[in-house]
């Protein structure tokens, strides 16, 4: 079955960076797009960023363009997420997501997400 | 960028009830919608795609309509599993962005 696993997240200091990955199983990874989506405490879902199945395209949402760098290697079927810079409003749960494949499509599976606590 | 509105924030329900969760689209967004589920402490859930199409595995119970800029998710006999916030989000154009979320409470 489709797992996506994500790790890297953790307690980091306001300018401070850090890596987030996904492993991903149980699909052919290099098929789908793919996306980190995060959930700051008590508030709603943000879409973060998004990569292509060949790893050719990304997209941002301005709230981390020029800070946050999205890829993958689907030869180890897995999502990175590299975040510099970071602020105290990056804190979140940070989720994988892949994006289902056609149009009008949705994320049809989601890891259990990875904690980022952004404090001095 | 194409702004989600999800409004009421809350609302209340029962055991039984048909309850519609209203989202509106601030630019058409032809049938670009999905809807998901999160419980408290989970990862949110596709329950519908496309606007209407109904993601595999979930209940015949929930169902999507619309098109354009007004939507509405429709479950039509609420179960005490079903108490939980769901979630706009349109694929039209990036940035995806989401609804702020309607709760469903007792």
């Amino acid at each position: 079955q489709v797992q996506l696993v994500e790790s890297g997240g953790g307690l980091v200091k306001p300018g401070g960076s850090l890596r987030l990955s996904c492993a991903a199983s149980g699909f052919i990874f290099s098929d789908y797009y793919m996306s980190w989506i995060r959930q700051a405490p008590g508030k709603g879902l943000e879409w973060v960023s998004y990569i292509t199945g060949s790893g050719s395209t990304k997209y941002y949402a301005d709230s981390v363009k020029g800070r946050f760098t999205i890829s993958r290697d689907n030869a180890k079927n897995s999502l990175y997420l590299q975040m510099n810079s970071l602020r105290a409003e990056d804190t979140a749960v940070y989720y994988c997501a892949r994006k289902q494949r056609g149009m009008a499509v949705g994320f049809d599976s989601w890891g259990q997400g990875t904690l980022v606590t952004v404090s001095s | 960028d194409i702004q989600m509105t999800q409004s009421p924030s809350s609302l209340s329900a029962s055991v039984g009830d048909r309850v519609a969760i209203p989202c509106r689209a601030s630019q058409r967004i032809s049938n670009y919608l999905s809807w998901y589920q999160q419980r408290p402490g989970k990862a949110p859930k596709l329950l519908i795609y496309a606007a209407s199409s109904l993601q595999s595995g979930v209940p015949s119970r929930f169902s999507g309509s619309g098109s354009g800029t007004d939507f509405t998710l429709t479950i039509s006999s609420l179960q005490p599993e079903d108490f939980a916030t769901y979630y706009c989000q349109q694929s039209y154009s990036t940035p995806w962005t989401f609804g702020q979320g309607t709760k469903v409470e007792v």
